[in-house]
């Protein structure tokens, strides 16, 4: 059964870089799929970021393409997210997911996400 | 593409149907269209996928149909446990879309 866990700090101050690890078990990333991050600001929907693969290929949301990288670790069977210059709105849950296969696909499974503040 | 979910928030008591709506701005190409159902605190769940595929451990009570720009999740027999917000996500493109998401309320 494969699961998903982020993992980061909570709170980030503004004008930082948000950095989250999505850690996987169950399934060796180096094996294939695409790996997906997708946000959710409180109380509003969900917005996809971008979506890598383990060969390094990754897929960025356009407009938040000046402050996203996406990378991933095999060997510690990893993947992970930062995103510069954060502001309020980038306030958010942000999960991990897998893609069904290539990166036009749905997602499943999701990590249980992780709630990133961007506060002073 | 954009993706247009009604009603935003539909009460129904149990036993009932619901029909939820998602419109696409655009055709959905390949019939690249998921649901998901999210309860209060916890990640989304997939349901639905290539509109009308139901996932592992789905019932049966969940359907989906629609092509091109229409399509629709439909709940029979609900129950108090169906009470959540549905959101369709479009993957035949970047950027994936996901409609703002319906509120289905059971009691």
């Amino acid at each position: 059964q494969v699961q998903l866990q982020e993992s980061g700090p909570g709170l980030v101050k503004p004008s930082e870089t948000l950095s989250l690890t999505c850690t996987v078990s169950g399934y060796s990333i180096g094996s294939g799929y695409y790996w997906g991050w997708i946000r959710q600001p409180p109380g509003k929907g969900l917005e996809w970021i971008g979506s890598l693969y383990h060969s390094g290929t990754t897929f960025y949301k356009s407009s938040l393409k000046s402050r996203v990288t996406m990378s991933v670790d095999t060997s510690q069977n990893q993947f992970s997210l930062e995103l510069t210059s954060v502001t309020a709105a980038d306030t958010a849950v942000y999960y991990c997911a897998r893609h069904s296969s290539g990166y036009l696909a749905w997602f499943d499974p999701w990590g249980q996400g992780i709630l990133v503040t961007a506060s002073s | 593409n954009v993706l247009t979910q009604s009603p935003g928030t539909l009460s129904l008591s149990p036993g009932e149907r619901a029909t939820l709506s998602c419109r696409a701005s655009q055709s959905v190409i390949s019939s690249y269209l998921a649901w998901y159902q999210q309860k209060p605190g916890q990640a989304p769940r997939l349901l639905i996928y290539g509109v009308s595929g139901r996932a592992t451990g789905i019932p049966d009570r969940f359907s989906g149909t629609g092509s091109g720009t229409d399509f629709t999740l439909t709940i029979s027999r609900l129950e108090p446990e169906d009470s959540a917000v549905y959101y369709c996500q479009e993957y035949g493109s970047t950027p994936i879309t996901f409609g703002q998401g319906t509120r289905l309320e059971v009691k």
